[in-house]
């Protein structure tokens, strides 16, 4: 499809277990983000990658949480040693770069994930 | 640093209802104003936006006007139908932060 794309939709990991989630973005839309969606939490920001630009890791909540950009286009996010806070509904959005801020994020359905 | 308040929900309405969620903010530096919808099943979408005080927003007769002066921008809808059951984010997005801001979200139900 024409959409953000993003997988696996569904992921149960055991505590302390590495997990990678993948997104691919709209074809020509060299802005990528990742937003993490917890109950009661709202979308809380983790990363953001602008063409060949540094990253803005602003968000990661921590050390065990990275991310890359591989040939401008697809993204993993890879989180080590989960823990059960981790468990959240992690949501990739994509935008061209002239979004001359419209604001306009399109997103994926998001990756579940569940820290047993 | 930058914030978004919305209305708690769960939010539950009769078909053909009057709808009101509230969203104040507080920004660092002047904000655009947006409301993204998720309905259920799918990906967050853009509903509508505000660039500058006093502009109002509007689609699918949802409207939102920023207003300075109180921080807010609030969503409205003068009939609600059962398709418009879905989660409602207030975001904002200082010029030059290049992200979003989001709030909790509202979930909305419309019964019939």
């Amino acid at each position: 499809g024409a959409g953000v794309s993003q997988s696996p939709s569904n992921k149960v990991t055991e505590k302390g277990k590495d997990v990678e989630l993948r997104c691919d973005p709209i074809s020509g839309h060299t802005a990528l983000y990742w937003y993490r969606q917890s109950l009661g939490q709202g979308l809380e920001f983790l990363i953001y990658f602008q063409g060949n630009s540094a990253p803005d890791k602003s968000g990661l909540p921590s050390d065990r949480f990275s991310a890359e950009r591989t040939g401008g286009s697809v993204s993993t996010l890879t989180i080590q040693r989960t823990q059960q806070e981790d468990s959240a509904v992690y949501l990739c959005a994509s935008t061209p770069e002239r979004r001359l801020n419209t604001g306009e994020l399109f997103f994926g359905e998001g990756s579940r994930l569940t820290v047993l | 640093g930058d914030s978004v308040t919305q209305m708690e929900g769960p939010v539950t309405l009769s078909e053909e209802a009057f709808l009101t969620i509230n969203c104040t903010y507080t920004a660092t530096g002047y904000p655009s104003l947006f409301w993204y919808v998720q309905y259920p099943g799918e990906g967050l979408q853009l509903l509508l936006k505000a660039t500058k005080a006093d502009d109002k927003g509007s689609n699918k007769g949802f409207e939102a006007t920023y207003r300075k002066e109180t921080t807010s921008f609030h969503l409205e809808k003068g009939s609600v139908q059962v398709s418009d059951s879905a989660v409602y984010f207030c975001a904002l997005e200082v010029i030059g932060n290049e992200k979003l801001t989001f709030g909790t979200g509202t979930r909305l139900t419309i019964i019939p």
